[in-house]
């Protein structure tokens, strides 16, 4: 599985927009984007999924440029709940013939600040 | 609730002794995965079950490790001889699609 590299940490105020970006240098073509939530003393959360331009739920968008190199999760308008670790995973993860585990790095702790 | 569920949420044993823990998968998902967290770290993957099957397994993982998943429903995880090194929380997963895991609460274990 390819390696990603995120912020260690970032903070943020309520009501702003959040991006925290992950790069994945060595990607490969049938590698998708993965981000994952996870809050103190849970297991983590999907949040979104996406192979190349722009991806959008009703929680949050990624943008993947061309290159696919990076990725950016977007988080509009924040609020202290969404205080969390986020983890940026890159992988084959649609090949149900394989086990495919999830594969986390380190994350970014995202704070978000009255 | 039909998320997954883990059981016991909290053990504390000491050094030396065996433990067992107990995921429940959200029932339609043929697919699910123990993981190890520490703190500090995003979670680790130990193995993975396709229905009953155990497809693949950390080569981190001790021979002191086993997992079982009868029948394809719920899965154990036994640890023996347990070391303070095993302290971790234990996250249980399941799945339809490999990328979308839903993630029990973890069994937290504490070796003194």
């Amino acid at each position: 599985l390819a390696k990603t590299t995120q912020p260690i940490s970032m903070d943020s105020y309520e009501g702003q927009e959040v991006n925290i970006t992950c790069s994945h240098n060595n990607i490969a073509t049938n590698d998708y984007i993965t981000w994952y939530q996870q809050f103190p003393s849970q297991g983590p959360r999907f949040i979104i999924q996406g192979y190349k331009t722009k991806v959008t739920n009703e929680v949050a968008s990624l943008f993947i440029p061309a290159d696919r190199k990076s990725s950016t999760l977007s988080l509009p308008r924040v609020s202290l709940s969404d205080t969390a670790v986020y983890y940026c995973l890159v992988g084959d993860l649609t090949n149900n013939n394989a086990g495919n585990m999830l594969t986390f790095g380190g994350g970014t702790r995202l704070m978000v600040k009255p | 609730d039909t998320g997954v569920s883990q059981d016991p949420r909290h053990k504390i044993t000491k050094r030396g002794q065996n433990v067992t823990f107990r995921c429940d998968p959200i029932s339609e998902h043929n697919r699910l995965y123990w993981y190890r967290q520490t703190l500090g770290q995003g979670p680790e993957f130990l193995t993975y079950f396709q229905n009953e099957a155990q497809l693949e397994k950390s080569r981190l993982l001790s021979d002191r490790f086993s997992a079982e998943r009868p029948k394809g429903s719920f899965s154990t995880l036994e640890i023996q001889r347990t070391e303070q090194g095993d302290s971790a929380m234990y996250l249980c997963a399941s799945s339809l699609k490999t990328y979308e895991q839903y993630f029990g609460p973890g069994t937290r274990l504490t070796v003194t």
